[in-house]
């Protein structure tokens, strides 16, 4: 079993609609989250990073984390086209040094 | 503030040749990551170094891979002999510091390696 399971999609959207992204993961030892948005040939950057459970919003991105869960989501609201990128989570464990561990990634396709 | 730099950008081999892989991280960043993104996964890390010294190295192939980091800031990668599996994208990232709990990560935009 991954240590961090992510539904790699496609998932295809039309523009405007609210975008929900997942993740499931098994490690307890996990408390920070993150979200990248990787854009085809490029490098992943930083979307949204939340340690240990709650919520985190910035703008048309909503973070939340669900320990108990072991779940974690990000949602888009307002989608537009240049949303359209891989969605990777990303979890570090406490004393892990930073060391990430990413989900497959989902790729969103938003259409105008 | 310019970025972490990569290169080549492109790389094709045939396998059992070697090749070798340069990132420049952010200037003034401690922390710097090489990662290796096969296509459909996320990445995966293969070294962390903290300044000049190895963090972690466990996922790295120790038999084909190595890398180094000179001076504490330009870093080389380097597969000797390259298999049919090492064609990936091969991620350089860096960060201003270095310690438990999250420090934002920077990445270069990758090394596409295909081996034939």
């Amino acid at each position: 079993q991954k240590e961090v399971e992510q539904d790699p999609g496609p998932l295809s959207v039309p523009e405007g609609a609210i975008v929900s992204l997942n993740c499931t993961y098994s490690n307890s030892a996990f408390q920070y989250f993150m979200w990248y948005r990787q854009y085809s040939r490029k490098g992943p950057e930083l979307l949204m990073y939340t340690y240990s459970s709650g919520n985190k919003e910035d703008g048309r991105f909503t973070a939340q984390v669900d320990k108990s869960s072991k779940y974690i989501s990000l949602f888009i609201r307002d989608s537009q086209p240049s949303d359209s990128a891989t969605y990777l989570c990303a979890m570090i464990s406490s004393g892990g040094y930073n060391k990430l561990i990413f989900g497959a990634g989902t790729r969103l396709a938003v259409h105008p | 503030e310019a970025g972490v730099a990569q290169s080549p950008r492109y790389k094709i081999i045939e396998k059992r040749q070697s090749v070798a892989f340069w990132c420049n991280p952010i200037s003034g960043h401690a922390t710097l990551y090489w990662y290796q993104q096969i296509l459909g996964q996320g990445p995966k890390l293969l070294i962390q170094f903290q300044n000049n010294g190895v963090v972690d190295d466990s996922q790295l192939p120790k038999d084909r891979f190595s890398a180094e980091r000179l001076k504490g800031v330009d870093s080389t990668l380097k597969i000797q002999p390259a298999k049919l599996e090492d064609s990936a994208v091969y991620l350089c990232a860096s960060s201003p510091r270095w310690g438990q709990g999250e420090e934002t990560q920077y990445f270069g935009p990758g090394t596409r390696l295909l081996v034939l």
